[in-house]
């Protein structure tokens, strides 16, 4: 089974932190996704990446950065966390860039911003 | 560009009643489509998905979508509701996004089984 895993589920930081986000998948998949979900909003595209190094941005990418320094691993980096940015982030990996092929989703991190 | 619109941000169904969630999506490509769901305090889980095979799509926990190119729809049913069905599910079309493939969500529709 494929395991996307997640640093934190909850989180509370204060505005103005720099906040940082992990996540984990063990399948060796190409790509990589941070999405942020808000009650009536859906699943929000910030950024993903489709190779070590290589990023691009989303529907939402503002107030946020990421980094992939390895195949396995993507962060979400908030550089100074507003009280905005307080949402549930969901982080998702699929195998190729091949449109037919769906998202593995890790369990969510819920980030409350103070 | 792509869309999806879920009609109805919450439906309510009786348990052993029918559940239908409705989709209708927007692609300016042949669309690739999926239904995810999302228990509490969880991650989104894979349901089905639709990848230009056969229209009538199964899935698990008994649910099932038939995609509808003339009606632009993808709608998700289940004979029988069990309480256990009680989650969000989200409709989602894939897309391409600077020559890469992703997803595009609808806003989710709540699913709320009463006894």
């Amino acid at each position: 089974d494929v395991k996307v895993t997640q640093s934190s589920r909850y989180l509370v930081k204060r505005t103005g932190e720099k906040v940082f986000l992990e996540c984990v998948q063990d399948m060796d998949h190409e790509n990589m996704f941070w999405y942020r979900q808000d009650p009536g909003l859906g699943l929000r595209l910030i950024y993903f990446s489709y190779d070590v190094k290589m990023k691009e941005k989303g529907d939402i990418p503002e107030g946020y950065s990421v980094s992939r320094e390895k195949k396995e691993r993507f962060s979400l980096i908030l550089e100074s966390a507003s009280t905005n940015q307080t949402s549930m982030y969901l982080c998702a990996s699929s195998p190729f860039s091949g449109r037919a092929y769906e998202q593995y989703f890790g369990p969510g991190t819920r980030l409350t911003v103070t | 560009a792509q869309s999806v619109t879920q009609l109805g941000s919450h439906v309510s169904v009786s348990e052993g009643a029918l559940v239908l969630l409705r989709c209708n999506y927007s692609s300016s490509v042949p669309p690739y489509l999926f239904w995810y769901v999302q228990y509490p305090n969880q991650g989104l889980q894979l349901l089905l998905k639709y990848t230009s095979a056969a229209t009538l799509v199964k899935g698990i926990n008994g649910f099932e979508a038939e995609f509808k190119k003339s009606e632009t729809s993808f709608h998700l049913t289940k004979p029988s509701a069990h309480m256990s069905d009680a989650a969000e599910y989200f409709c989602a079309v894939s897309g391409l996004n600077s020559g890469y493939s992703t997803l595009t969500f609808g806003k989710g529709t709540m699913l709320l089984v009463s006894p």
